[in-house]
């Protein structure tokens, strides 16, 4: 039981750039969400997927697209990216009885 | 939205100490969790408390949530402790988790 896991760990991109993220939970929880985490901040949601084939928009969606590709993973995606963007990026899930949220180990994300 | 805020913002013990952290929030809430950053960036949940108080080792969670308040109390910290803990809540029907800034703990040997 791994969890929830992220690729890549760590990226660098030059501006303009784009890239996917991968998360993959295998806890069946229906609800998985992407944060972004920056220097003295605390997290803030980017996006979230209450289920399998729906997404929604968190606090900072801008620059961002999500695909929920099936109930196990949910994917994060920089079309062009922005030295704005370089950031913590943290997947997590959550379902059934249990709210609580649990995250993946994150991806430090550098855009030159 | 949802107004979410920590303090104290920095903390630093020495190792025995105690320790108490607060969490106010602006609305009433129907989740209420708190977590751990440790130094190396992993996030580690340590209780889902909307109300009520819970204990685990040396680490126990009160929330009162008439009062939009809620607290993490560390008893004899150990170096281990160190690192950010987060509360983060969700109010209403919201599936949005919002989280606080965060209190940075340093435990000293």
């Amino acid at each position: 039981n791994a969890g929830v896991t992220q690729t890549p760990k760590f990226q660098v991109l030059k501006t303009g750039q784009s890239m996917t993220l991968q998360c993959a939970q295998d806890m069946n929880h229906n609800s998985m969400y992407w944060y972004r985490q920056d220097p003295g901040m605390g997290l803030r949601l980017i996006y979230y997927s209450a289920s399998e084939g729906t997404t929604d928009k968190g606090e900072v969606p801008n620059g961002y697209n999500v695909s929920r590709l099936n109930k196990r993973e949910f994917s994060l995606r920089l079309e062009s990216a922005a030295p704005s963007q370089t950031s913590v990026y943290f997947c997590a899930s959550s379902g059934g009885r249990d709210v609580t949220q649990y995250f993946g180990p994150g991806t430090r994300l550098l855009v030159l | 939205g949802i107004q979410v805020e920590q303090s104290p913002p920095d903390l630093i013990l020495q190792e025995g100490a105690n320790s108490t952290l607060r969490c106010n929030f602006s609305d009433s809430v129907n989740n209420l969790q708190w977590f751990h950053q440790n130094p190396w960036g992993q996030l580690i949940n340590l209780f889902y408390i909307p109300s009520g108080t819970k204990q685990n080792g040396r680490l126990s969670a009160t929330t009162v949530a008439t009062e939009r308040y809620s607290l993490l109390y560390i008893s004899s910290s150990q170096t281990t402790d160190s690192g950010v803990y987060f509360c983060a809540l969700r109010a209403g029907g919201s599936e949005k988790l919002v989280f606080g800034k965060g209190t940075k703990l340093t435990v000293n040997p």
